[in-house]
């Protein structure tokens, strides 16, 4: 198995621009969760979603962020505006969730975006 | 709400020391509990879980925990680090199904 992809590794952008980050989470996995990591920060978490449909989006910062999953083997996370401190590492990640057992996420290697 | 509290931020140790780290969750009820690790400038992995069952829990890389539910712990501990295992470790707390709650990290660096 690829383990979680995602897409771009880096990005480096504008203040400004929109800036959309991928994700592909494991084959069969139905629970998909963005983290946000910075040094002031931490980890954080900004969304998770169960079979697509997005559960809890409380972490999202602002309404310049937004998160979709339009089917099982896709996400994105979108910022538009994108704004400096915007700046972090982005992690997707993903787990196989059933009422019975509760599984370990997995993580991607996540995308490092740079807000000029 | 729930949190999850990593009382070291940092901690330097010397190569072949033990290591405990520290973690306090302040649910109540069911919980299932992780370690992950993050090496420098790679994403998180899975150190070791609880779920149910023996509360010491041996993961990889010799590190074990142990789930001490009377104190709300569940401590990270490896006899003997390795410069190797210079990163930074999360303890997170997942409650029934859906997002796991983790704490701020603790960065250990070894010596060699």
């Amino acid at each position: 198995d690829a383990g979680v992809i995602q897409s771009p590794r880096h990005e480096v952008t504008e203040m400004g621009q929109e800036v959309t980050l991928r994700c592909k989470p494991i084959s069969g996995h139905n629970s998909l969760f963005w983290y946000r990591q910075t040094m002031m920060r931490g980890l954080e978490l900004l969304i998770y979603f169960n079979n697509n449909v997005p559960i809890d989006d409380s972490g999202m910062p602002e309404d310049r962020f937004s998160a979709k999953m339009p089917n099982a083997s896709f996400s994105t996370l979108k910022i538009q505006p994108s704004e400096p401190r915007d700046s972090a590492v982005y992690f997707c990640a993903s787990s196989l969730w059933a009422t019975s057992s509760y599984n370990e996420q997995f993580f991607g290697p996540g995308t490092r975006l740079t807000v000029l | 709400a729930q949190s999850v509290s990593q009382h070291n931020h940092h901690v330097i140790l010397s190569e072949a020391a033990s290591l405990e780290l520290g973690c306090n969750y302040s649910y109540g009820g069911t919980v299932n509990l992780f370690w992950y690790v993050q090496y420098p400038g790679q994403h998180l992995q899975l150190l070791l879980k609880y779920f149910s069952g023996d509360p010491l829990v041996k993961g990889i890389k010799g590190f074990e925990a142990e789930f001490i539910k009377s104190k709300f712990s569940f401590n990270l501990r490896k006899p003997s680090v390795q410069w190797s295992d210079t990163a930074e470790y999360f303890c997170a707390v997942r409650r029934g199904a859906g997002k796991s709650t983790f704490g701020d990290g603790t960065t250990l660096t070894v010596k060699p």
